[in-house]
């Protein structure tokens, strides 16, 4: 299977700051990478498919780039909802698999 | 608007199987793929497996020995089982909606806690 890396494990950023994180496929998963923001007793949130296209609702602060195994999602300037916990998942190859996850966390 | 939500209980004991429903809220189970997902403490996402509102099922090679996946589409929900649990079976699991011919997930439950203690 697929393993996915997410780097780093915890990302201290100030509010209004740009957040850069990482994710690492172990083989080419192409374009078929998502991103997912969970907040503590939420629902996880589809923020990112395709690698760069936005889902319906989600500001355009978040961006998403990258194909191949390496791929980054960019928060422009974070706001006070935006610390949370963010998965990457490729769709490649079955099983489907996800990163370990990247914490956003007040500096 | 369309919810998710996991019921079940949130305690099991080791060897025993552990049994969890999610119930579709405000649309119907029909025409998409319905997933269960955990995240186990201190560690990432695992897929568990999908069902087919029509029955057809898909589960992760490493735990396709003790899942089954339900449907009733009567109830708008679908269900769970995994035999044999053990400690590392203790997550949060969360019931997931994924559209056909779409590999990602656009909807999502809450999760639930599940427990493996004696």
């Amino acid at each position: 299977e697929i393993v996915m890396t997410q780097s780093p494990a915890t990302l201290s950023v100030s509010p209004g700051e740009r957040a850069t994180l990482s994710c690492r496929a172990s083989q080419s998963v192409s374009s078929n990478l998502a991103w997912y923001q969970q907040k503590p007793g939420q629902a996880p949130r589809l923020l990112i498919y395709g690698a760069s296209t936005r889902a319906t609702g989600i500001p355009a602060r978040f961006s998403g780039s990258g194909s191949g195994t390496e791929f980054t999602l960019t928060i422009s300037s974070l706001q006070s909802e935006d610390f949370a916990v963010y998965f990457c998942q490729q769709g490649n190859n079955w099983p489907l698999t996800f990163g370990g996850g990247t914490k956003v966390e007040i500096k | 608007q369309v919810q998710l939500q996991e019921s079940g209980p949130g305690l099991v004991k080791p060897s025993e199987t552990l049994s969890l429903t999610c119930t579709v809220s405000g649309g119907s189970i029909n025409s998409y793929y319905w997933s269960w997902i955990r995240l186990p403490p201190g560690k990432g996402l695992e897929w568990i497996g999908y069902i087919y509102y029509s029955g057809s099922t898909n589960y992760s090679p490493s735990l396709k020995s003790r899942v089954t996946i339900s449907v009733d589409t009567s109830k708008n929900q679908f269900s769970l089982k995994l035999s044999s649990v053990t400690a590392a079976d203790t997550a949060v699991y969360y019931c997931a909606r994924r559209e056909v011919n779409y590999w990602y997930f656009d909807l999502w439950g809450r999760g639930t806690l599940v427990t493996v203690s004696a």
